[in-house]
């Protein structure tokens, strides 16, 4: 069974500050699929970013980033220079092959201004 | 006009009445979802649509019957629900494999009386 840990529940910056999202994903499985979503207060799932387990390169985009790794499972998200518009909930996923998205319990920021 | 619709965005009823929560997608998708989310509980997925055909059924209770009429279309009726049925429904789309990338719209919020 595969299983998607987002351990902080809730992170709270001031605008400006860099802030890095955890995740942890686990499974059996050697060939499997990672994603982020941003959740916004208007409730649509926005899709952010994929990678494939082949492929441990970092990617940038913007003021975004993400680190995956595998050895230790883990596939971090890094904002730079928040915003207040940064707010929302963000989830990490992970895919195997049970072709099945399973969601980790989110991470809400909050980005005072 | 947006990747993913849904309407209505806000729906209450009672337990004995019959509703229906639709999803339309505008981005020649072959396959969609329904997510529920729960206040406590991660995104869990309940039916999974191919090409028109049903091919994942997540162990959803009877009273929630998906119907998918075309690759565009995709709808949900409710019937005789319970409270704990309140939550967040979430449509997605992907292009067509079971690992293809999921697009999700903004979701229709349920209250059950």
């Amino acid at each position: 069974a595969q299983k998607v840990t987002q351990a902080q529940t809730e992170i709270s910056v001031v605008e400006k500050e860099d802030v890095t999202l955890d995740c942890v994903y686990e499974t059996r499985d050697t060939t499997y699929y990672l994603f982020w979503y941003k959740q916004p207060p208007s409730g649509e799932l926005v899709f952010l970013i994929r990678r494939n387990s082949f492929d441990e390169q970092n990617e940038i985009s913007g003021r975004y980033s993400w680190n995956f790794q595998k050895s230790t499972s883990s596939f971090n998200f890094t904002i730079t220079a928040s915003q207040v518009v940064d707010s929302a909930v963000y989830f990490c996923a992970g895919m195997d092959s049970s072709y099945k998205l399973i969601f980790g319990s989110g991470t809400r920021l909050l980005v005072r201004p | 006009e947006t990747g993913v619709t849904q309407t209505p965005r806000h729906l209450v009823m009672g337990m004995t009445n019959k509703k229906s929560l639709k999803c339309e997608q505008h981005l020649g998708h072959n396959a969609m979802y329904w997510y529920k989310q729960s206040a406590k509980k991660p995104l869990e997925l309940m039916f999974v649509y191919s090409l028109e055909e049903r091919v994942e059924n997540n162990s959803v209770p009877s009273r929630f019957s998906p119907e998918c009429p075309n690759s565009s279309h995709l709808f949900l009726h409710l019937h005789t629900l319970q409270p704990e049925d309140s939550a967040l429904y979430l449509c997605a789309s992907s292009q067509g494999g079971t690992t293809d990338t999921q697009y999700f719209g903004p979701g229709t919020r349920l209250t059950v009386l």
